[in-house]
């Protein structure tokens, strides 16, 4: 197994401009999730997914996409780059809704706004 | 504002000595707390976790104690080792029952503490 994958590892993006930040778990785990990580704090829920068509918004949405068409995909999508977004991102996928203990993290994105 | 917080921002210690890495929290709905740790470059990993209705649980080098009189929470690491150096983060859960059945869980971060292992 491969877990928990992200693409791309880093991007540069203008403010204004969009893009996809992809995340993709190939252990069949039904709870996928973003978050940011920024200097000094620790990780914010931005959205989440209890399974496939299902998602639901975290602690920081604003700015941020996101669809679980597939089990194993849960893309994040930023519609309008903006410096405040600049970021590590990290996806995490778990076995179930009710088991945070089975949290696996990919290895991050990081972003930067300009 | 933050419902989860850790009294010390950076630890350094000896190689050999044993840590403590503290870590408070304010709601005392949280039903599950668990430690990461994170390495430079890394996401977090999981190390260890406890329910609230435990105050102590064990693992391999590491101990979890809670005491939820004073919402409280440490991570113990016995015998650290250089390999032990990243940052630590304590994360409080709360779970939310779906109508319909199953739940959902929600975690919250500390902001983390930097554990530097002198040799």
């Amino acid at each position: 197994n491969a877990g928990v994958t992200q693409t791309p590892k880093f991007q540069v993006l203008k403010t204004g401009q969009s893009m996809t930040l992809q995340c993709a778990q190939d252990m069949n785990h039904e709870y996928m999730s973003w978050y940011r990580q920024d200097p000094g704090m620790g990780l914010r829920l931005i959205h989440y997914s209890v399974g496939a068509g299902i998602t639901d918004q975290g602690e920081v949405p604003n700015g941020y996409n996101v669809s679980r068409s597939t089990t194993e995909d849960f893309p994040l999508r930023l519609l309008s780059a903006a410096p405040s977004q600049t970021s590590v991102y990290f996806c995490a996928s778990s076995s179930k809704a009710g088991g945070p203990d089975t949290q696996y993290f990919g290895p991050g994105t990081r972003l930067t706004v300009l | 504002g933050e419902s989860v917080g850790l009294h010390l921002p950076t630890l350094s210690v000896q190689e050999g000595d044993n840590s403590i890495i503290n870590c408070a929290y304010s709601n005392s709905a949280s039903d599950y707390f668990i430690w990461y740790k994170q390495e430079s470059g890394k996401g977090p990993q999981f190390i260890i976790d406890i329910r609230s209705n435990m105050d102590k649980r064990q693992g391999q080098r590491v101990t979890v104690l809670l005491n939820k009189t004073v919402k409280h929470l440490s991570l113990q690491i016995a015998a650290t080792q250089p390999g032990d150096s990243a940052v630590y983060f304590c994360a409080e859960n709360i779970t939310e029952w779906r109508l319909g059945g199953g739940s959902n869980y929600k975690l919250t971060f500390g902001k983390g503490t930097l554990l530097t292992v002198n040799p």
